[in-house]
């Protein structure tokens, strides 16, 4: 079990520029959540798949965000004509739904780190 | 919707002194219940759970926490900190297979 991984962890952009954040989950985990975490806040949900297909979508997420999940294992999230307001981290967690259960526990990677200039 | 408060924003505690950081959650039915510890920088760790069953959790680090339906809270505690505890903690709220909702995290400082 190597955890959550997240990739790149800093990433410095400029104002409308587009950014492609990506996360591994743990292997057996089918189920894949985004958040954002503003400074001062608790992360906010974002997106979350089961396998490929993206089930639920924040009001937060704008229509210059997407997330795609193409094979059901690593995830990626993109944010285009970035803006200083997207200045956030950014955190995958993953959890495994087995048998109709789901094991319920997220697991969050490190984070990406966001700064629009 | 759930909601999760936090209402310490800061909390200072001196080394080996007992901690209790207080959070009160809102939701229809019975919650699933987190607490997560986040180092500058860092990702999200799990300390503690609450599913169903005993109502008082264990978890890592000597952290433990009470579940409360009549005060709908999910208070964590530690009878002696450390200098290596100090973090942000998150209060958690969760729908089962669902997104989780944080709470806006206390910042725990300890003193020599």
């Amino acid at each position: 079990d190597t955890g959550v991984s997240q990739d790149p962890r800093h990433k410095i952009t400029k104002r409308g520029q587009n950014v492609t954040f990506r996360c591994d989950p743990i292997s057996e985990h089918n189920r894949l959540y985004w958040y954002r975490q503003t400074l001062g806040q608790g992360p906010e949900f974002l997106t979350y798949f089961q396998n490929e297909a993206q089930l639920e979508k924040s009001r937060l997420l704008s229509d210059r965000f997407s997330a795609e999940r193409p094979k059901g294992s690593f995830s990626t999230l993109e944010i285009q004509r970035t803006e200083q307001g997207d200045s956030a981290m950014y955190l995958c967690a993953s959890t495994r739904l087995a048998g109709g259960i789901t094991q319920e526990t997220q697991y969050f990677g490190p984070g990406t780190r966001l700064l629009v200039l | 919707a759930q909601s999760v408060t936090q209402p310490d924003i800061h909390i200072t505690v001196s080394e080996g002194a007992s901690l209790e950081l207080r959070c009160n959650y809102s939701y229809g039915a019975t919650p699933y219940l987190f607490w997560y510890v986040q180092s500058p920088g860092q990702g999200l760790q799990l300390l503690l759970k609450y599913f169903s069953g005993d109502t008082l959790v264990q978890g890592i680090k000597g952290f433990e926490a009470e579940f409360k339906r009549s005060q709908s809270s999910f208070n964590l505690r530690k009878p002696s900190v450390h200098w290596s505890d100090a973090a942000e903690y998150f209060c958690a709220v969760g729908v089962r297979g669902q997104k989780v909702t944080f709470g806006t995290g206390t910042k725990l400082q300890v003193i020599p």
